[in-house]
């Protein structure tokens, strides 16, 4: 058990750039979870995974967001056209899929937006 | 839709002290409780956690936490704190089992707990 592991850990970018960042969970755990805090705030769940199917995305996931999980392994987050109100912690979280079970989370993606 | 409030955002104590770090939470159905610490530049790390049963959890260091349903709360506490328990701390909650898959957690906005000598 590795634990969840997220890349890159700090990204900076301009205005209008588009950014990606990757999630790998906890081998074989079924359910991926994305989340965003911003500071002074509890993280904001943004999206879900079971396996390979997005079943449910946040209000907040706007249509410059986009995220995907081939294979149902890891996970990518994509900003288009970056905005400064993007600037947060990107946090993704596993779980085995088991019911009601404890998400485990990775260390997050600081994005800074210029 | 769950929310939750952590009615304090910083809490100072010394060392040895008792502490309280209050959550409480809204919700229309029945729901999972959590509390999360997360420790200068480090992720979010489960502290305990209430799905049934006893309402009373606790965890390995010596935190513990009540589920009052009537009073719709889930704080936390722990009779002496160390320095090394200085770390934000994150109450949240999910809905109860319901058959679905999703259990995406609703966070409250931390409390900074800081020990001092």
């Amino acid at each position: 058990d590795t634990g969840v592991s997220q890349n890159p850990r700090h990204k900076i970018t301009k205005r209008g750039q588009n950014v990606t960042f990757r999630c790998d969970p906890i081998s074989e755990h079924n359910r991926l979870y994305w989340y965003r805090q911003t500071l002074g705030q509890g993280p904001e769940f943004l999206t879900y995974f079971q396996n390979e199917a997005q079943l449910e995305k946040s209000r907040l996931l706007s249509d410059r967001f986009s995220a995907e999980r081939p294979k149902g392994s890891f996970s990518t987050l994509e900003i288009q056209r970056t905005e400064q109100g993007d600037s947060a912690m990107y946090l993704c979280a596993s779980s085995t899929g088991q019911g009601q079970e404890t998400q485990y989370f990775g260390p997050g993606t600081r994005l800074l937006v210029l | 839709a769950q929310s939750v409030t952590q009615l304090d955002s910083q809490v100072p104590v010394f060392e040895e002290a008792p502490v309280e770090l209050r959550c409480n939470y809204s919700s229309s159905v029945s729901v999972y409780l959590f509390w999360y610490v997360q420790y200068p530049n480090q992720g979010l790390q489960l502290l305990l956690k209430y799905l049934s049963g006893s309402t009373l959890v606790e965890s390995i260091n010596g935190f513990e936490a009540e589920f009052n349903k009537s009073q719709t709360s889930f704080h936390l506490r722990k009779p002496s704190v160390h320095i090394s328990d200085t770390a934000e701390y994150f109450c949240a909650v999910s809905r109860g089992y319901s058959g679905g898959s999703n259990y995406k957690l609703t966070f409250g906005k931390g409390t900074l707990l800081t020990v001092n000598p």
